[in-house]
C-alpha cells in the first residue's frame, strides 16, 4: 500500500460527459502528479501540483484540468469525454517539489468512455 | 527532449531462470534521474529503484540488481533466479533535474515480463 488513495476505481460514462477524479496524497506529501496510461500513449504526464500550486505541465488537454486544495487532495477533471479518453489515471505524490526523490502512486483510476 | 526506450515488448522465461530488462535513454542534461517501476496485474506502480546520473555504481537488492552505463545511456535491470511473482510489466523512467517548477518522469514504453512456472 502506498498510501495514495484514488477514487473512484473504476468509472463508466459516455461521450461528451464529464467526470472528476479524486486522489489523496500520502500522509506529509506535498507534490501530487497526474499521469494517463493508454494502450497506444503509455505512460504520460499530465499535470504536477505542489502545496496547492501548478507546477509543471506536460501534455494535458485542454478539455481537463485539475487543481489541489488546501488539505492537499487533488481532483482530475475530465470534461468532453471522448472515447480515446478511456485510460487508466494515476495519482503520485511525493515530498519535496524537485523530483530527487521516488514517486509514490496510487492504483489508478480506470475510465470507460463508451 | 528527453526519451527512454524499452526496446523488449515481452519477455517470458522459466521460472529460475536469470532475465535482463533494457533500457536505453535520451537526454541533453548532464544532471538527471532514473528509475524503474514494476506494474503487476493488480496494476499500481511500485517504485524499485533510482539512480542519479553522478553514481555509475551498480547496485544489488536482493535477486534484483541494476547496471547503469552513462556511456551507453543504459540502465539495465536484471533478476536472478526468476519468480511467477516477478510477472509484472517494468518501467524504466527518466527525470531531468531542472530544478523547482519542471520535474516530470518520462516512461518507457515498459517491458512486459512474464515468468512461467
Amino acid at each position: 500500500d502506498s498510501g495514495v488513495t484514488q477514487t473512484p476505481k473504476h468509472l463508466i460514462t459516455a461521450t461528451g460527459q464529464r467526470v472528476t477524479l479524486r486522489c489523496s496524497p500520502r500522509s506529509g506529501d506535498l507534490s501530487v502528479y497526474w499521469y494517463q496510461q493508454s494502450l497506444d500513449q503509455g505512460l504520460q504526464f499530465l499535470i504536477q501540483y505542489y502545496n496547492g500550486e501548478e507546477r509543471a505541465k506536460g501534455n494535458i488537454l485542454e478539455r481537463f484540468s485539475a487543481q489541489q486544495f488546501p488539505d492537499l487532495h487533488s481532483e482530475l477533471n475530465l470534461s468532453s469525454l471522448e472515447l480515446g479518453d478511456s485510460a487508466l489515471y494515476f495519482c503520485a505524490s511525493s515530498v519535496g517539489e524537485a523530483l530527487f526523490g521516488e514517486l509514490f502512486f496510487g492504483e489508478g483510476s480506470r475510465l470507460t468512455v463508451l | 527532449a528527453q526519451k527512454v526506450t524499452q526496446a523488449q515488448t515481452e519477455i517470458s522465461v522459466v521460472e529460475k531462470e536469470d532475465v535482463t530488462l533494457d533500457c536505453v535513454y535520451e537526454t541533453r542534461d548532464t544532471t538527471y534521474y532514473l528509475f524503474w517501476y514494476k506494474q503487476p496485474p493488480s496494476g499500481e506502480l511500485v517504485f524499485l529503484i533510482r539512480r542519479n546520473s553522478f553514481d555509475e555504481q551498480n547496485e544489488i537488492s536482493g535477486r534484483y540488481s541494476w547496471n547503469f552505463q552513462k556511456s551507453t545511456s543504459s540502465f539495465n535491470f536484471t533478476i536472478t533466479a526468476s519468480q511467477v511473482v516477478d510477472s509484472a510489466v517494468y518501467f524504466c523512467a527518466l527525470s531531468e533535474a531542472r530544478g523547482f517548477g519542471n520535474e516530470k518522469l518520462t516512461f518507457g514504453t515498459g517491458t512486459r515480463l512474464t515468468i512461467i512456472p
